[in-house]
This record gives C-alpha cells, sequence and structure tokens, in this order.
C-alpha cells in the first residue's frame, strides 16, 4: 500500500511562477525523498530530507519537512516548461525499501 | 555508466503467456528492486534484493510472478501465466546499500511496457 498521499494531484502555472507540492504520510521515517518522472520515463531522485532535518536545497528546489505533521513540502522556484512531469515523494522507514506516494502531475505552460 | 538496462522495452503477450522481464543494475550497485506503475495503483515495490538475496517479496501479487538474481549484474522477473490485469509498466531501479547504513537514492530503469491482450 502507498504510504504517501500528494496533494495537489495535478497543478498547472506558467513559466517563472513557484509551484508547491506537498507530500503526507503515515508512519515513523528515517528519510524522504522527492523524484521526478518524465511522460514514458523512469524516476529520478531530486532530494534527500532526513528525519532530523526541517528544509533543504538543491538549485530551485526547495524541500521541508514536519515530522510532527508527518507532511513534506517541495517548492520549484522559478518554474520553467521543462519542469513538466510527475513528481512523487518517497519515504524510507527502517530498510532501504521506499514507499512512493501517489504523485503530482506538474503542467508548466511557457 | 550506462544506468539500469531493462528489457525490452515494450512487450505485448496474449493472455496465458510467460513474459519475462530483464534487468541490468548499475555496477557497483547491490540492491535492486522490482516495481510496478499503474494508472489506478500507482508505483507500487513488488520485491527487492540485496547482494542477490531477496529481501522482502510481500508486494508480489500473486504466484504467478517470481524473480531471480542468479549474479550481481542480472535479474530477472517473470509472469507466468500472463493475464491483461498485469498490463503495466514495470521499472527497475538499483541502488548501493552501504554497510549499516540505510540506502539513499535508487537510479531506475526505463522500465518495460507490458500489454497482455
Amino acid at each position: 500500500s502507498q504510504q504517501g498521499e500528494e496533494d495537489p494531484q495535478a497543478l498547472s502555472i506558467q513559466e517563472g511562477e513557484n509551484a508547491t507540492m506537498n507530500c503526507s504520510y503515515k508512519t515513523s521515517i528515517n528519510n524522504l525523498q522527492w523524484y521526478r518522472q518524465n511522460s514514458g520515463r523512469g524516476l529520478v531522485h531530486l532530494i534527500l530530507i532526513r528525519s532530523n532535518e526541517r528544509e533543504k536545497h538543491s538549485g530551485r528546489l526547495r524541500v521541508t519537512l514536519d515530522t510532527s505533521k508527518k507532511s513534506s513540502s517541495l517548492l520549484i522556484t522559478a518554474s520553467r516548461a521543462a519542469d513538466t512531469a510527475s513528481y512523487f515523494c518517497a519515504t524510507v522507514f527502517i530498510t532501504d525499501k521506499l514507499i512512493f506516494g501517489t504523485g503530482t502531475r506538474l503542467q508548466v505552460f511557457p | 555508466d550506462a544506468g539500469v538496462i531493462q528489457s525490452p522495452r515494450h512487450e505485448v503477450t496474449e493472455m496465458g503467456q510467460e513474459v519475462t522481464l530483464r534487468c541490468k543494475p548499475i555496477s557497483g550497485h547491490n540492491s535492486l528492486f522490482w516495481y510496478r506503475q499503474t494508472m489506478m495503483r500507482g508505483l507500487e515495490l513488488l520485491i527487492y534484493f540485496n547482494n542477490n538475496v531477496p529481501i522482502d517479496d510481500s508486494g508480489m501479487p500473486e504466484d504467478r510472478f517470481s524473480a531471480k538474481m542468479p549474479n550481481a549484474s542480472f535479474s530477472t522477473l517473470k509472469i507466468q501465466p500472463s493475464e491483461p490485469r498485469d498490463s503495466a509498466v514495470y521499472f527497475c531501479a538499483s541502488s548501493s546499500l552501504l554497510q549499516g547504513k540505510v540506502k539513499e537514492t535508487q537510479y531506475f530503469g526505463p522500465g518495460t511496457r507490458l500489454l497482455v491482450l
């Protein structure tokens, strides 16, 4: 069963705008990861945040984690058409088993 | 590095036929994962191996599914007999599990798109 639920399911924005996606999960975690999937392709790892971290940045990506609320958010700043993809959060509990969320489909219009 | 290699990329077969999906992980990685992705159920972990040993196969839907990893550079996922509800995209991923540490990043292959008629 899926651990994470993502919100919104779909998001459409204009180039240059920021995109925010949220992920909620159910159990304690060791770390939480975000992946991107372009249409018809495999998933690509974007960023990892550990349970003892609250915020992490990587380029135009900013991830926050609130373990008390069991939630995370992914912010993409100054979005580009090339950011159009599905974005998934994935949680890691004890082993190296990833449990993926339902995903957010992001459409960035030029 | 070539990344994770999967074959075939597309497979169309008839119900009842045996299907074998193949995966070559990234050289040096010691963990391998098989996932299935559908619109209805999203991305599901089927089974994963560590050092060629199956660790967790709780996601394998039923006995029709089997997976093997005879060596560090090759794994197969077999469906016998196949059914229309097995139609999905099957992904293989690999990672490097450091001694005593939880794995971090998984590297995904391009997937095999399976259609069972």
